[in-house]
Protein backbone atom coordinates (compact mmCIF):
# COMPACT_ATOMS: atom_id res chain seq x y z
CA UNK A 1 0.00 0.00 0.00
CA UNK A 2 1.16 3.49 -0.94
CA UNK A 3 1.51 6.08 1.79
CA UNK A 4 3.04 9.03 2.23
CA UNK A 5 3.71 10.44 5.55
CA UNK A 6 4.03 14.03 6.44
CA UNK A 7 5.78 16.21 9.19
CA UNK A 8 7.33 19.12 10.10
CA UNK A 9 4.43 21.80 10.05
CA UNK A 10 3.47 24.04 12.87
CA UNK A 11 3.84 27.43 14.00
CA UNK A 12 6.22 29.92 13.15
CA UNK A 13 6.46 33.88 12.66
CA UNK A 14 6.55 35.54 9.74
CA UNK A 15 10.02 35.98 8.45
CA UNK A 16 10.66 32.64 9.67
CA UNK A 17 11.61 29.84 8.45
CA UNK A 18 10.12 25.55 8.63
CA UNK A 19 11.51 22.00 7.16
CA UNK A 20 8.78 19.61 6.04
CA UNK A 21 9.55 16.29 5.20
CA UNK A 22 7.24 13.65 3.30
CA UNK A 23 8.32 10.03 4.25
CA UNK A 24 7.26 7.15 1.37
CA UNK A 25 6.59 3.84 1.73
CA UNK A 26 4.80 1.23 0.07
CA UNK A 27 6.39 1.65 -3.63
CA UNK A 28 9.68 2.87 -5.31
CA UNK A 29 10.32 6.30 -4.71
CA UNK A 30 13.50 6.77 -6.51
CA UNK A 31 11.26 5.93 -9.88
CA UNK A 32 8.71 8.76 -8.80
CA UNK A 33 8.32 12.39 -9.00
CA UNK A 34 6.80 14.06 -6.22
CA UNK A 35 4.88 17.26 -5.42
CA UNK A 36 4.22 19.46 -2.52
CA UNK A 37 0.25 20.85 -2.99
CA UNK A 38 -0.84 22.72 -0.30
CA UNK A 39 -4.36 24.61 0.81
CA UNK A 40 -5.16 27.73 2.72
CA UNK A 41 -7.53 27.54 5.41
CA UNK A 42 -11.20 27.28 3.30
CA UNK A 43 -9.71 27.69 0.02
CA UNK A 44 -8.83 25.13 -3.38
CA UNK A 45 -5.27 23.77 -3.92
CA UNK A 46 -2.39 25.38 -4.79
CA UNK A 47 0.76 23.44 -6.70
CA UNK A 48 3.84 24.52 -5.21
CA UNK A 49 6.64 22.45 -6.37
CA UNK A 50 7.89 19.38 -8.46
CA UNK A 51 10.96 17.65 -8.09
CA UNK A 52 11.89 14.84 -10.64
CA UNK A 53 13.01 10.82 -9.73
CA UNK A 54 16.49 11.80 -9.22
CA UNK A 55 16.49 15.26 -8.24
CA UNK A 56 17.60 16.75 -11.48
CA UNK A 57 14.30 18.81 -12.52
CA UNK A 58 13.16 21.39 -10.00
CA UNK A 59 10.34 23.82 -10.30
CA UNK A 60 8.16 26.52 -8.13
CA UNK A 61 5.05 28.19 -8.04
CA UNK A 62 5.63 32.11 -8.94
CA UNK A 63 4.30 32.72 -4.85
CA UNK A 64 7.03 30.47 -3.45
CA UNK A 65 10.48 31.00 -6.01
CA UNK A 66 12.97 32.14 -4.29
CA UNK A 67 11.68 31.51 -0.75
CA UNK A 68 11.28 27.45 -0.94
CA UNK A 69 13.57 24.81 -1.63
CA UNK A 70 12.07 21.13 -2.63
CA UNK A 71 14.99 18.41 -2.56
CA UNK A 72 14.74 14.56 -1.76
CA UNK A 73 17.16 11.77 -0.24
CA UNK A 74 16.34 8.22 -2.40
CA UNK A 75 18.14 6.44 -0.03
CA UNK A 76 16.02 7.59 2.87
CA UNK A 77 12.32 7.51 0.80
CA UNK A 78 12.41 11.43 1.85
CA UNK A 79 10.96 14.07 0.42
CA UNK A 80 11.85 17.80 1.80
CA UNK A 81 10.11 21.58 1.51
CA UNK A 82 12.48 24.13 3.02
CA UNK A 83 10.34 27.14 3.77
CA UNK A 84 12.05 30.22 4.51
CA UNK A 85 11.02 34.16 5.11
CA UNK A 86 7.62 32.71 5.62
CA UNK A 87 4.50 34.89 5.61
CA UNK A 88 0.71 34.67 7.02
CA UNK A 89 -0.37 33.97 3.18
CA UNK A 90 1.57 30.78 3.25
CA UNK A 91 -0.92 29.58 5.98
CA UNK A 92 -2.19 26.31 4.61
CA UNK A 93 -2.02 22.62 5.21
CA UNK A 94 1.11 21.36 3.12
CA UNK A 95 0.76 17.76 1.48
CA UNK A 96 3.08 15.82 -0.68
CA UNK A 97 2.07 13.74 -3.67
CA UNK A 98 3.19 11.61 -6.35
CA UNK A 99 2.48 12.08 -9.50
CA UNK A 100 1.95 9.60 -11.90
CA UNK A 101 3.77 11.37 -14.54
CA UNK A 102 3.83 12.44 -17.93
CA UNK A 103 2.49 9.18 -19.89
CA UNK A 104 -0.24 8.80 -17.64
CA UNK A 105 -1.44 12.75 -17.83
CA UNK A 106 0.36 14.18 -14.97
CA UNK A 107 -2.02 13.80 -12.14
CA UNK A 108 -1.48 13.26 -8.68
CA UNK A 109 -2.09 9.47 -7.55
CA UNK A 110 -1.53 9.60 -4.19
CA UNK A 111 -1.78 12.39 -1.75
CA UNK A 112 0.01 12.21 2.23
CA UNK A 113 -2.47 13.46 5.30
CA UNK A 114 -1.27 16.62 5.36
CA UNK A 115 1.10 18.98 8.15
CA UNK A 116 -1.01 22.54 8.87
CA UNK A 117 2.01 25.34 8.77
CA UNK A 118 0.83 28.23 10.35
CA UNK A 119 2.25 31.77 10.18
CA UNK A 120 1.59 33.56 12.64
CA UNK A 121 3.42 36.51 15.43
CA UNK B 1 -0.67 29.79 -18.22
CA UNK B 2 -3.36 27.66 -18.27
CA UNK B 3 -6.79 28.87 -16.19
CA UNK B 4 -8.82 25.93 -15.16
CA UNK B 5 -12.55 27.78 -14.54
CA UNK B 6 -15.13 24.98 -12.99
CA UNK B 7 -18.91 25.44 -12.93
CA UNK B 8 -20.65 25.64 -10.63
CA UNK B 9 -18.82 27.03 -7.66
CA UNK B 10 -21.50 24.85 -5.18
CA UNK B 11 -24.32 22.52 -6.10
CA UNK B 12 -27.32 21.37 -4.24
CA UNK B 13 -28.43 18.15 -4.68
CA UNK B 14 -30.15 15.06 -3.04
CA UNK B 15 -29.53 11.51 -3.06
CA UNK B 16 -30.03 9.48 -6.06
CA UNK B 17 -30.03 12.38 -8.08
CA UNK B 18 -27.52 12.56 -11.54
CA UNK B 19 -24.86 15.33 -11.35
CA UNK B 20 -22.67 17.13 -13.90
CA UNK B 21 -19.83 19.35 -12.40
CA UNK B 22 -17.79 21.34 -15.82
CA UNK B 23 -14.20 22.49 -16.21
CA UNK B 24 -12.96 24.58 -18.65
CA UNK B 25 -9.74 25.43 -19.85
CA UNK B 26 -8.65 28.71 -21.17
CA UNK B 27 -6.65 26.73 -23.99
CA UNK B 28 -6.50 23.36 -25.14
CA UNK B 29 -5.41 20.50 -22.70
CA UNK B 30 -5.79 17.51 -25.10
CA UNK B 31 -7.26 14.90 -22.57
CA UNK B 32 -4.63 15.86 -19.96
CA UNK B 33 -7.07 16.46 -17.39
CA UNK B 34 -8.11 15.17 -13.69
CA UNK B 35 -10.53 14.97 -11.43
CA UNK B 36 -10.27 15.06 -7.66
CA UNK B 37 -12.62 14.48 -4.60
CA UNK B 38 -12.09 15.88 -1.32
CA UNK B 39 -13.70 15.91 1.91
CA UNK B 40 -13.18 18.19 4.92
CA UNK B 41 -9.73 17.60 6.82
CA UNK B 42 -8.74 15.17 4.51
CA UNK B 43 -6.46 14.97 1.32
CA UNK B 44 -8.17 15.00 -2.36
CA UNK B 45 -8.09 11.52 -3.86
CA UNK B 46 -8.10 10.81 -7.19
CA UNK B 47 -11.64 9.75 -9.19
CA UNK B 48 -10.62 10.54 -12.95
CA UNK B 49 -7.40 11.14 -15.06
CA UNK B 50 -6.76 11.23 -18.93
CA UNK B 51 -10.33 12.56 -18.79
CA UNK B 52 -12.38 9.84 -18.69
CA UNK B 53 -10.14 7.08 -17.39
CA UNK B 54 -11.48 5.52 -14.11
CA UNK B 55 -8.57 5.72 -11.53
CA UNK B 56 -8.61 1.76 -9.51
CA UNK B 57 -11.16 1.49 -6.95
CA UNK B 58 -13.28 4.51 -7.79
CA UNK B 59 -16.79 3.48 -8.09
CA UNK B 60 -18.49 3.18 -11.21
CA UNK B 61 -20.84 5.96 -10.99
CA UNK B 62 -17.97 8.44 -11.79
CA UNK B 63 -17.48 9.20 -14.80
CA UNK B 64 -15.87 11.73 -16.91
CA UNK B 65 -15.79 12.73 -20.22
CA UNK B 66 -14.36 15.72 -22.70
CA UNK B 67 -11.54 16.85 -24.41
CA UNK B 68 -9.52 20.08 -25.53
CA UNK B 69 -11.11 22.95 -23.50
CA UNK B 70 -14.54 21.10 -21.57
CA UNK B 71 -14.63 18.62 -19.35
CA UNK B 72 -17.38 17.26 -17.20
CA UNK B 73 -17.42 14.87 -14.29
CA UNK B 74 -20.60 12.80 -13.70
CA UNK B 75 -22.05 11.00 -10.95
CA UNK B 76 -24.66 9.21 -12.35
CA UNK B 77 -26.60 8.41 -8.52
CA UNK B 78 -25.44 10.85 -6.21
CA UNK B 79 -24.86 8.64 -2.62
CA UNK B 80 -24.66 10.04 0.39
CA UNK B 81 -20.38 9.10 0.55
CA UNK B 82 -20.29 12.05 -2.37
CA UNK B 83 -21.19 15.48 -0.67
CA UNK B 84 -17.47 16.79 -0.99
CA UNK B 85 -15.99 19.26 -3.08
CA UNK B 86 -14.28 17.85 -6.21
CA UNK B 87 -11.57 20.03 -8.18
CA UNK B 88 -10.97 19.51 -11.88
CA UNK B 89 -6.41 19.85 -12.63
CA UNK B 90 -4.13 19.78 -15.56
CA UNK B 91 -0.52 20.08 -14.85
CA UNK B 92 0.20 22.51 -11.50
CA UNK B 93 -3.34 24.50 -12.64
CA UNK B 94 -6.44 23.21 -10.28
CA UNK B 95 -10.24 24.50 -11.17
CA UNK B 96 -11.17 26.39 -7.88
CA UNK B 97 -13.78 23.69 -6.62
CA UNK B 98 -16.90 22.81 -6.98
CA UNK B 99 -19.12 21.92 -3.19
CA UNK B 100 -22.12 19.43 -3.92
CA UNK B 101 -24.21 20.02 -1.11
CA UNK B 102 -27.24 18.16 0.52
CA UNK B 103 -30.37 19.82 -1.04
Amino acid sequence: EVQLVESGGGLVQPGGSLRLSCVASGFTFSHSEMNWVRQAPGKGLEWVSYISSSGGSIYYADSVKGRFTISRDNAKNSLYLQMNSLRAEDTAVYYCARDAGAAAGSYFDSWGQGTLVTVSS
Amino acid sequence: DIQMTQSPSTLSASVGDRVTITCRASQSVSNRLAWYQQKPGKAPKVLIYKASSLESGVPSRFSGSGSGTEFTLTISSLQPDDFATYYCQRGVTFGQGTKVEIK
